[in-house]
């Protein structure tokens, strides 16, 4: 069975940094796509990374240069490096084997809550 | 930019409902296909998507659903609402990064 787990949300200092995880079941990083979506208070969604099988990755213009993703393989898991947050970085991290293409079927995880406050 | 009308769809438990998505560009990709997807995020829970391709439901998505449109302009249907069906249901183009959503439509029960 297909799983994805976050973890690692946390309450920050603005300017701060945190790193969310994501950790696999059920199939191989490697060989997949895994997106981290966010839904910030205002319930407003966005795709904020996507790192491909083949090690493409792509960044929402709000995160890049700040947020790095990356795997790893030996542990099947997926990490989003989140640096000089923001407070407009609050919200629920979604850590989805999901593209928008939709050509395959999508599974989420439940979420990790960022918090970024003084 | 993705915007999606109403914001808020007070329903009828029983009777059909219909929610816009208008994209700010046309979302034919490329290759010919349309990468518009439509989610249901109930509370407290994921979104969950239950088209994409503009007309195609996922695995397990009953069929009261469907999906349709073309270009820049985009409708789901829900042919008889259920009690089930509220939460907030987003459009959501995977055409062209970034890939956007919509602001949400609330669908609640009178």
């Amino acid at each position: 069975e297909v799983q994805v787990v976050e973890s690692g949300g946390d309450l920050v200092q603005p300017g701060g940094s945190l790193r969310l995880s994501c950790a696999a079941s059920g199939f191989s990083v490697s060989s997949h796509y895994v997106s981290w979506v966010r839904q910030s208070p205002g319930k407003r969604l966005e795709w904020v990374s996507i790192i491909y099988a083949g090690g493409e990755e792509f960044y929402a213009d709000s995160v890049k240069g700040r947020f790095t993703i990356s795997r790893d393989t030996s542990h099947n898991t997926v990490y989003l490096q989140m640096n000089s947050l923001r407070v407009e970085d609050t919200a629920i991290y979604y850590c989805a084997r999901a593209d928008g293409s939709g050509n395959y079927r999508d599974y989420w995880g439940q979420g990790t809550l960022v918090t970024v406050s003084s | 930019v993705m915007t999606q009308s109403p914001v808020s769809l007070p329903v009828t438990l029983g009777q059909p409902a219909s929610i816009s998505c208008r994209s700010s560009q046309s979302l034919v990709y490329t290759d010919g296909n349309t990468y518009l997807n439509w989610f249901h995020q109930r509370p407290g829970q994921p979104p969950r998507r239950l088209i994409h391709k503009v007309s195609n439901r996922d695995s397990g998505v009953p069929d009261r659903f469907s999906g349709s449109g073309s270009g820049t302009d985009f409708t789901l249907n829900i042919s008889r609402v259920e009690a089930e069906d509220v939460g907030v249901f987003y459009c959501m183009q995977g055409s062209y990064w970034p890939w956007t959503f919509g602001q949400g439509t609330k669908v609640e029960i009178k």
